[in-house]
């Protein structure tokens, strides 16, 4: 029962590089969340997904691009990423129709 | 965005004493959930609320939906060791099912605990 898992769980990379976060749900859960947790801002959307093929932006899209070619992965791709981007990220999912949202262990990236 | 004020920020207590803490917001909400945060994990889900006046435990925890649906308190009675971590409140504007379900979250409750 490994329900939803993120890799990886560190992350270092440089300016300028193009960074991919994965994420994996067992549930079979429809809608699937990216957050990002900064001191002083709390958890803050990035990107969600509905349905496998449907996404759409939260909060703070700008810098990230998703896909959701399956229903149980939800990768996030920092396609040249900055320091602005150093963060924990988190990858969150949900039933259809269910209000609770449950999270991944989070990937602590480092953009040098 | 929505804003979601919680207090306190921190808290620094003697274990075995009671804790509370609360999220307010000038907007109504349909559903409150709390989750605690350990360091380097992702947040857990502790109690969900979904109707205002509700009251909800689990275990030494229990949370409330306030009436006006702007407000929601969490207590922990008590408190142990393994208690230390961050709380979370998070509130959902509207749930329809169909769309984003609006999720905003408080910055948390720095809970601490001194032997």
């Amino acid at each position: 029962d490994a329900g939803i898992t993120q890799s990886p769980r560190y992350k270092i990379t440089e300016t300028g590089r193009q960074v991919t976060l994965m994420c994996h749900q067992t549930w079979s859960h429809s809608y699937m969340f990216w957050y990002r947790q900064d001191l002083g801002h709390g958890l803050r959307l990035i990107y969600y997904s509905a349905a496998a093929d449907i996404t759409d932006k939260g909060e703070v899209p700008d810098g990230y691009v998703v896909s959701r070619s399956k229903t149980e992965n939800f990768p996030l791709t920092l396609e040249s990423a900055t320091r602005s981007q150093t963060s924990v990220y988190f990858c969150a999912s949900r039933f259809n129709r269910g209000r609770e949202q449950f999270f991944g262990p989070g990937t602590r990236l480092t953009v040098l | 965005g929505q804003q979601l004020n919680q207090s306190p920020q921190s808290m620094f207590i003697q274990e075995g004493e009671d804790v509370s803490m609360n999220c307010t917001s000038s907007s109504i909400f349909n559903t409150w959930l709390w989750y605690k945060q350990d360091p380097g994990e992702g947040p857990v889900l502790l109690i969900a609320l979904y109707k205002a006046g509700e009251l909800t435990s689990n275990g030494r925890l229990t949370a409330q939906f306030g009436i006006t649906r702007k407000d929601s308190f969490l207590n922990i009675s008590a408190s142990i060791p393994s208690d230390v971590g961050i709380y979370f409140c998070a509130g959902q504007l509207r749930y329809s099912g169909g769309g984003a379900d609006g999720l905003t979250f408080g910055k948390g409750t720095h809970l601490i605990i001194q032997p």
